[in-house]
């Protein structure tokens, strides 16, 4: 059975670029959610999607997006980057909205 | 919304020690609460959860009960070992559409040798 996996590892962007992360869920599982965890704080839940729709949002902006793939695969796009995105990004799978919550092992962003 | 808060850290153990984190959380309804743990560069795993009052959550000799009447969560363990080493985050899961978690701000611990 292969775990949620996530790439890029790092990544280094530049403010006001755009930034595409992408993540595959764990074999089974159709519904991904990804969270933000600055460093030294807790995760923050972005938005969830559930068999390619979007499930939910958290407090972020819209240029924060994403996408679900047939394959239960997503990805997490940022427009317009800013300092303040500079982060962990995790996703976490799961099977239906309300099953416990595998997690990748993140992508390190930094925006210079 | 919902909110978790958590001891702050960080927290400096010897090892063999008795381990305490606490935890408390607002929440509308009954939320399952959850201990992650996350090892320096990895992501989260999850350590135990309960989902009803008065349930105990255990694993790898760490334990938590489900506390309604006061809110709490807290994780006990009754000797660290310097494995034990990494960051704890209390989270919580609420009744929404979308089953998000919510989580404190993390406690790191470390263990003396």
């Amino acid at each position: 059975e292969t775990g949620v996996t996530q790439s890029p590892t790092h990544l280094i962007k530049t403010r006001g670029q755009q930034v595409t992360l992408r993540c595959s869920s764990q074999s089974g599982h159709n519904t991904v959610s990804w969270y933000q965890q600055a460093l030294g704080q807790g995760p923050q839940f972005i938005f969830q999607y559930y068999r390619e729709e979007e499930n939910g949002r958290g407090n972020f902006p819209p240029r924060f997006s994403g996408l679900q793939f047939p394959n239960y695969s997503s990805e997490l796009n940022v427009n317009a980057l800013e300092l303040d995105d500079s982060a962990l990004y995790l996703c976490a799978s799961s099977l239906g909205g309300g099953g416990e919550q595998y997690f990748g092992p993140g992508t390190r962003l930094t925006v210079t | 919304g919902d909110s978790v808060t958590q001891m702050e850290g960080p927290v400096t153990l010897s090892e063999e020690a008795f381990l305490t984190i606490n935890c408390t959380y607002t929440a509308t309804g009954y939320p399952s609460l959850f201990w992650y743990v996350q090892y320096p560069g990895e992501g989260l795993q999850l350590l135990l959860k309960a989902t009803k009052a008065d349930d105990k959550g255990s694993n790898k000799g760490f334990e938590a009960t489900y506390r309604k009447e006061t809110t709490s969560f807290h994780l006990e363990k009754g000797s660290v070992q310097v494995s034990d080493s990494a960051v704890y985050f209390c989270a919580l899961m609420g009744q929404g559409v979308a089953q998000k978690l919510v989580f404190g701000q993390g406690t790191r611990l470390t263990i003396n040798p």
